[in-house]
């Protein structure tokens, strides 16, 4: 089945800094990506939606400086959390789309506890 | 806006009971819809798909109804077990996956 990954599993870091978060699609070009994040105890919240080679389409009240999303390849997004903040901190996951499909394939999530 | 809530937030049950999850949605104009299990702290495990074409998906104790023009969808899971515990989401699907809060599952010994 298709496979995505992401990088990395749990990311620390300090307030202020930058954090990227990659997102490959292993087996499959992925023509669409997506970014959700997920808050202790609450569901997943679409973030985003990008195409590739396209500038994302962010979800009203995600700050597109904030959270800059790149879908240079087929096969790779990345997103990068900038100046973060403790409330940035957060589970966020990705999942990806080829063509047309009827369905999305999901990551396995990536924790980032911003201090 | 695709808008999903599902009911009960949170289920308690003893172990080897029949329950149903339910799962409502206000655009009835999807491809399918997805249930998955999460487990804490970890991604989305997929357990069912149904077709906006289909009524249900069996998948061993799991059984997944959907009835697109009134926007619903249950889950039925026969003969709980303790492994059962998760949280399960619904996820109608058109052009993008929006969730519902889930139901938070524990299945007692």
């Amino acid at each position: 089945g298709a496979v995505v990954s992401q990088h990395p599993s749990w990311v620390i870091c300090k307030s202020g800094t930058s954090v990227k978060i990659e997102c490959r699609s292993l087996d499959f070009q992925a023509t669409t990506m997506f970014w959700y994040r997920q808050f202790p105890k609450q569901s997943l919240m679409l973030m985003a939606t990008s195409n590739e080679g396209s500038k994302a389409t962010y979800e009203q009240g995600v700050e597109k400086d904030k959270f800059l999303i790149n879908h240079a390849s087929l096969t790779l997004s990345t997103l990068t959390v900038t100046s973060a903040h403790p409330e940035d901190s957060s589970f966020y996951i990705c999942s990806a789309r080829w063509g047309q499909a009827d369905t999305q394939y999901f990551g396995p999530g990536t924790r980032l506890t911003v201090l | 806006k695709q808008e999903v809530t599902q009911i009960p937030a949170a289920l308690s049950v003893p172990e080897g009971e029949n329950l149903v999850l339910n799962c409502s949605f206000t655009d009835s104009a999807i491809y399918n819809l997805q249930w998955f299990r999460q487990d804490p702290g970890k991604g989305l495990t997929s357990l069912l798909l149904i077709q906006s074409s289909q009524r249900e998906q069996t998948s061993g104790r799991l059984n997944a109804s959907l009835d697109k023009s009134s926007g619903r969808s249950t889950l039925y899971i026969a003969a709980s077990q303790p492994g059962d515990s998760a949280t399960y989401l619904c996820a109608p699907y058109n052009n993008d996956m929006r969730f519902g809060a889930g139901t938070r599952l524990t299945v007692k010994p």
